[in-house]
């Protein structure tokens, strides 16, 4: 069965630096989605992407923040300068369509960062 | 955006059944209701989708009432390895973006 695949699984870094968090979505789908979830907090939409562009994004994807789908299978998250707040999972997740009935978000198993 | 109401937790035993109910008293006509179930440190996962009347998969069943302001999903012969936080989403689509609002879930707590 296809999956959204996400490294890494854990990223430690310190503050200020920069991190990009990478996923690779289903093949066939078309958008493309982060979330976050703060320890013990709700999972949070950041970014949903389609034709290679943002269609939507949350107060929380700041200019701190920037995706990028770099080639045909990867799409990534960066965050430029990283804060403690920034602490959390980071959840991608793949649709094959926006149409309602066909937007079936998948998520991938996220990535820890933890910054110190 | 429609919004959710779930119970914030359950308790079940192993082998019953568990029906999680959720309200959603706004849900506009061209709204799915989706079900997802969250593992600790682990992304969320679809477990079903529906519109109306009753959706059934390997793992679950979806029961839709006609006015749609309400869903319940249905575990059947639930065991320890279902606890999990089960979420209730209804989205709207947004010229061409499907964002997912979740609200905090169902802690679904399945004891031996």
């Amino acid at each position: 069965e296809p999956e959204v695949t996400q490294t890494p699984s854990h990223q430690v870094t310190q503050m200020g630096q920069e991190v990009i968090l990478r996923c690779v979505p289903i093949s066939n789908h078309l958008y493309f989605y982060w979330y976050r979830q703060i320890l013990g907090q709700k999972v949070e939409f950041l970014v949903s992407f389609y034709n290679n562009e943002i269609s939507e994004k949350s107060e929380i994807f700041d200019d701190q923040f920037s995706v990028e789908r770099p080639d045909g299978s990867n799409f990534t998250l960066k965050i430029r300068s990283t804060k403690l707040e920034d602490s959390a999972m980071y959840f991608c997740a793949s649709s094959e369509a926006g149409l309602a009935g066909k937007h079936t978000q998948y998520f991938g198993p996220g990535t820890r960062l933890t910054v110190l | 955006l429609a919004k959710t109401t779930q119970p914030i937790s359950m308790d079940s035993y192993e082998g019953q059944e568990v029906n999680i109910t959720c309200s959603h008293n706004n849900i506009a006509t061209n709204d799915y209701i989706t079900w997802y179930q969250q593992f600790p440190s682990q992304g969320p996962r679809f477990i079903i989708q529906g519109y109306k009347t009753k959706v059934t998969n390997e793992v679950a069943s979806l029961f839709i009432p006609a006015d749609r302001k309400s869903s319940t999903l249905s575990l059947p012969r639930v065991s320890l390895s279902d606890t999990a936080v089960y979420y209730c989403l209804v989205g709207a689509r947004m010229d061409s973006s499907y964002k997912l609002i979740f609200g905090s879930g169902t802690r679904l707590l399945v004891r031996p």
